[in-house]
């Protein structure tokens, strides 16, 4: 079992990145998903789910500026992140909603 | 939103010593369907969390049976019967069942 998070780096304020997570090793498209984050020395903070069917929902910090969404052929979790503030820098990971899978994480900092 | 309470939230152990950590939430996290959506995680420094029990009490594959979980309602606990040094790092409890989703602040386990 393997999730690659992919796509962070460092971003201006008001920019927009997308993060992809890459799964393999189970059944993608049986699982929800979420997206976590962790600012620097912080703990652990949840910023989005999507279902196995694409329901969605969202932490209210991020409501109307992020967008999660998954491509099941692809295998893919990915996050758009858009109108970046300082405050959202963190190490993103994906996770399985059975908690059981994590990524490695990567970087978002949003800095001019 | 719910609120997890953990404490302490520094515990220093010694190898072998048994230890306990405290997750106490502001509402019961009893769902209407019977089940309690509470786990906790293990962050090793430089690494992802890790999911160590799930459901309150049962153990994920691959974890040694030094750890355990109990509790219901409100109060939930994580029990290390005879700490290793791989066992330092920050322990989290999370819930399900109460959307949004929400993690404690963290009990960080350092090896004396």
């Amino acid at each position: 079992v393997q999730l690659v998070e992919s796509g962070g780096g460092l971003v201006q304020p008001g920019k927009s990145l997308k993060l992809s997570c890459s799964a393999s090793g189970f059944t993608f498209s049986s699982y929800g998903m979420h997206w976590i984050r962790q600012a620097p020395g912080k703990g652990l903070d949840w910023v989005a789910y999507i279902s196995s069917s694409s329901g969605t929902v969202y932490a209210d910090a991020v409501k109307g500026r992020f967008t999660i969404s998954r491509d099941n052929a692809k295998n893919t979790l990915y996050l758009q992140l858009n109108s970046l503030k300082s405050e959202d820098t963190a190490i993103y990971y994906c996770a399985s909603n059975n908690w059981g899978y994590w990524g490695q994480g990567v970087m978002v900092t949003v800095s001019s | 939103d719910v609120v997890l309470t953990q404490t302490p939230p520094t515990l220093s152990a010694t190898i072998g010593q048994s230890v306990s950590i405290s997750c106490r939430s502001s509402q019961s996290l009893l769902h209407s369907n019977g089940n309690t959506y509470l786990h906790w995680l293990l962050q090793r420094p430089g690494q992802s969390p890790q999911l160590l029990i799930y459901l309150v009490s049962r153990l994920e594959s691959g974890v040694p049976n030094r750890f355990s979980g109990s509790g219901s309602g409100t109060d939930f606990t994580l029990k290390i019967s005879g700490v290793e040094a791989e066992d330092l790092g920050v322990y989290y409890c999370v819930q399900g069942t109460h959307a949004p989703l929400t993690f404690g602040s963290g009990t960080k386990l350092e090896i004396k």
